[in-house]
């Protein structure tokens, strides 16, 4: 079971430079989100989907942009990298019905901007 | 704005005995209360989860306590096994599996022999 899928595992950018880090599911989750999280602060939400076509800003979204095409994927994308970017991004998913409140999480990809 | 303070930020348990790491959150709208587990280069899974209408919910060796009027919450690990080494995140949200987990900093627990 693939579960939610993060690509890349690990990605080097230069300020300034524009990336996207994929997410995809197939537990057809109406819901996903994309999380940061840095050394002592946790995890902190940047963008969530309620399904195909609804996006919203979550804690800190400045820096990012996604959009949802389908129920199975959700990128990610940083515009123009900056160093406070680097960070480990985790992608979510959870199911609408019936809903049990429990997110799935990636493994993970990690950024470094230099 | 912290709205959820977890500690310790650390804690080394011997095994046998019991961990216990402590929440607190500001905003009384909260009434969705889970702890996920995250062991090193994976992402964070659903431990065990609470609503404010309980005050104690137990899964095997794991319980959470919840005192609504302190607005505090925690997770009792009972004879906590090296292999519960992992760090452990408080959460609480407005809702019942709304998308806006507000997360705690953490707990790196170390169990050792």
């Amino acid at each position: 079971n693939a579960g939610v899928t993060q690509t890349p595992k690990f990605q080097v950018l230069k300020t300034g430079q524009s990336m996207t880090l994929q997410c995809a599911q197939d537990m057809n989750h109406e819901y996903m989100s994309w999380y940061r999280q840095d050394p002592g602060m946790g995890l902190r939400l940047i963008h969530y989907s309620v399904g195909a076509g609804i996006t919203d800003q979550g804690e800190v979204p400045n820096g990012y942009n996604v959009s949802r095409s389908t129920t199975e994927d959700f990128p990610l994308r940083l515009l123009s990298a900056a160093p406070s970017q680097t960070s480990v991004y985790f992608c979510a998913s959870r199911r609408g019905s019936p809903n049990t409140g429990e997110l799935f999480f990636g493994e993970g990809s990690r950024l470094t901007v230099l | 704005q912290q709205q959820v303070k977890q500690s310790p930020q650390s804690l080394i348990v011997q095994k046998g005995g019991i961990s216990i790491i402590n929440c607190a959150y500001e905003n009384t709208a909260f009434d969705y209360f889970p702890w996920y587990q995250q062991f090193p280069g994976k992402g964070p899974a659903l431990l065990i989860a609470i609503r404010p209408d309980v005050s104690e919910k137990k899964e095997g060796r794991f319980t959470i306590s919840f005192n609504k009027s302190a607005k505090q919450f925690s997770l009792h690990i009972m004879d906590s096994q090296p292999g519960d080494s992992a760090t452990y995140f408080c959460a609480a949200s407005y809702s019942f599996g709304n998308e806006k987990l507000t997360f705690g900093t953490g707990t790196r627990l170390t169990i050792i022999p």
